[in-house]
């Protein structure tokens, strides 16, 4: 099946460091979403966007929806210890609503 | 509290050896659906049910069956599982199909087929 492109796979970082990661894919969306997932549960929706160019923040959480519908980025800033987790990005595609396409997931390491 | 409960949480069986891992939620949702994580290859849908009595296939089914006889409940059967079947299951529910973006996972099941 259909599978996002999301980088970067894994990351090692300082606890207080900015993160960044993102998705892209060769088709268009219209719903562009942010799961995390902690180890031992199953995923969490983070975020949800719904048009192309929205920029959506949930605390220290800010995701943008690209321009070109094709593209999505999370940022985490300051990061903290409990941010550790896989995060996975997941697109709605036009005129197919039942189904979700998911990216491969970034897995997130803080070191305190 | 609204949740999504699955069972068993972990699972070791053989190969051929039928088993049923439930899954029940109790939101009243119309939508649920049934993932297994691999490593690399991220979560794939097994199958999905829109309502009572209305199941299809998801991107990974062979292999698997599952029925949807009541609302909140919506069992993943595995008639004669097979060690490529061991995988992290995750069960799923939403209001309704076109808020699937909007679904509430269950803890999840691991099972190893030896």
């Amino acid at each position: 099946g259909q599978q996002l492109n999301q980088s970067p796979q894994s990351m090692f970082i300082q606890e207080g460091e900015d993160v960044s990661m993102n998705c892209t894919s060769s088709s268009i969306f219209n719903t562009w979403l942010w799961y995390k997932q902690d180890p031992g549960e199953g995923p969490v929706l983070l975020i949800a966007l719904y048009k192309a160019g929205e920029l959506t923040s949930n605390g220290r959480l800010t995701a943008q929806f690209g321009i070109t519908r094709k593209d999505s980025f999370l940022n985490i800033s300051a990061s903290i210890p409990s941010d550790v987790g896989i995060y996975f990005c997941a697109g709605q595609m036009t005129g197919n609503n039942r189904k979700l396409i998911w990216g491969l997931g970034t897995s997130l390491a803080v070191n305190p | 509290e609204a949740q999504v409960t699955q069972n068993p949480r972990y699972l070791i069986t053989v190969t051929g050896k039928k088993l049923t891992v439930t899954c029940s939620q109790n939101m009243n949702h119309e939508y649920m659906s049934w993932y297994r994580q691999d490593p690399g290859l991220g979560l794939r849908q097994i199958y999905y049910s829109m309502n009572v009595e209305v199941t299809d296939k998801g991107d990974v089914p062979e292999g698997y069956k599952v029925s949807r006889k009541e609302k909140r409940n919506f069992p993943l059967i595995l008639e004669s599982p097979s060690p490529n079947q061991t995988s992290l299951y995750f069960c799923a529910s939403s209001p309704e199909a076109v808020l699937v973006w909007a679904q509430y996972f269950g803890p999840g099941t691991r099972l190893l087929v030896l």
